[in-house]
């Protein structure tokens, strides 16, 4: 079975300074990883995703994540945080073969001026 | 592109009676669409899969009777909250990915409030 775990419910950072949100998945075969955000009263917005290849991906707004097959982990980085960064951050993973996406339980990022 | 319309937005309705959400793919087709529900503070919990032109798939625990979901064409899919009451108050989210695209990302509309009296 799939399972996504977030760690931390709140994430607290300065403007600034480097963020990460932390991931860890669980599936069979090979994992397709995405990072969503949702603002209050929102859908949520894809951020970045990772298929294959290259184990650092970019996404939007200046996002990145790095897939590290070897602790199950896709944590997701930015180097340098904005107030307007603050947020609601979902993981996301879906298995090879399979169809639904199964959503980490959530991390709320503040972002202090 | 690959945007997703939902409406509406936010509802109020008495207990007993039923509500109805859509679900629209602007500018690509979905044969499936997703509906999720969320709690405050919690995570998106899928409730059905919806398949155009075929009944959903609900998820273990989802009263299909209560939650009807119709996916009339490839850009339409609706909830209807049926004889709703004051639990089924919460956040509803669709999403769809365009056909053809397993290793797509979701695109997700804006949500619907709904709060039951």
């Amino acid at each position: 079975a799939q399972s996504v775990a977030q760690p931390e419910d709140q994430v607290n950072v300065a403007e600034g300074n480097p963020l990460t949100v932390k991931c860890t998945y669980s599936v069979s075969g090979n994992p397709y990883l995405f990072w969503y955000v949702q603002y209050p009263n929102r859908g949520l917005q894809f951020l970045l995703k990772y298929i294959t290849g290259d184990n650092l991906v970019k996404g939007s707004y200046g996002f990145e994540a790095e897939f590290n097959k070897s602790q199950t982990s896709f944590h997701l980085k930015k180097p340098s945080a904005l107030v307007s960064d603050s947020a609601l951050y979902f993981c996301a993973v879906r298995n090879t073969g399979g169809f639904k996406t199964i959503f980490g339980a959530g991390t709320r990022l503040f972002v202090k001026a | 592109g690959a945007v997703v319309s939902q409406h509406p937005s936010w509802v109020i309705c008495k207990s007993g009676t039923s509500v109805k959400i859509e679900c629209r793919s602007l500018d690509f087709q979905a044969t499936t669409m997703f509906w999720y529900r969320q709690f405050p503070k919690q995570s998106l919990m899928l409730m059905a899969t919806s398949n155009e032109g075929s009944k959903a798939t609900y998820e273990q625990g989802v009263e299909k009777d209560k939650f009807l979901i119709n996916h009339a064409s490839l850009t339409l899919s609706t909830l209807t909250v049926t004889s709703a009451h004051p639990e089924d108050s919460s956040f509803y989210i669709c999403s769809a990915s365009p056909s053809g695209k397993n290793t797509g990302e979701l695109f997700f509309g804006e949500g619907s409030r709904l709060t039951v009296l």
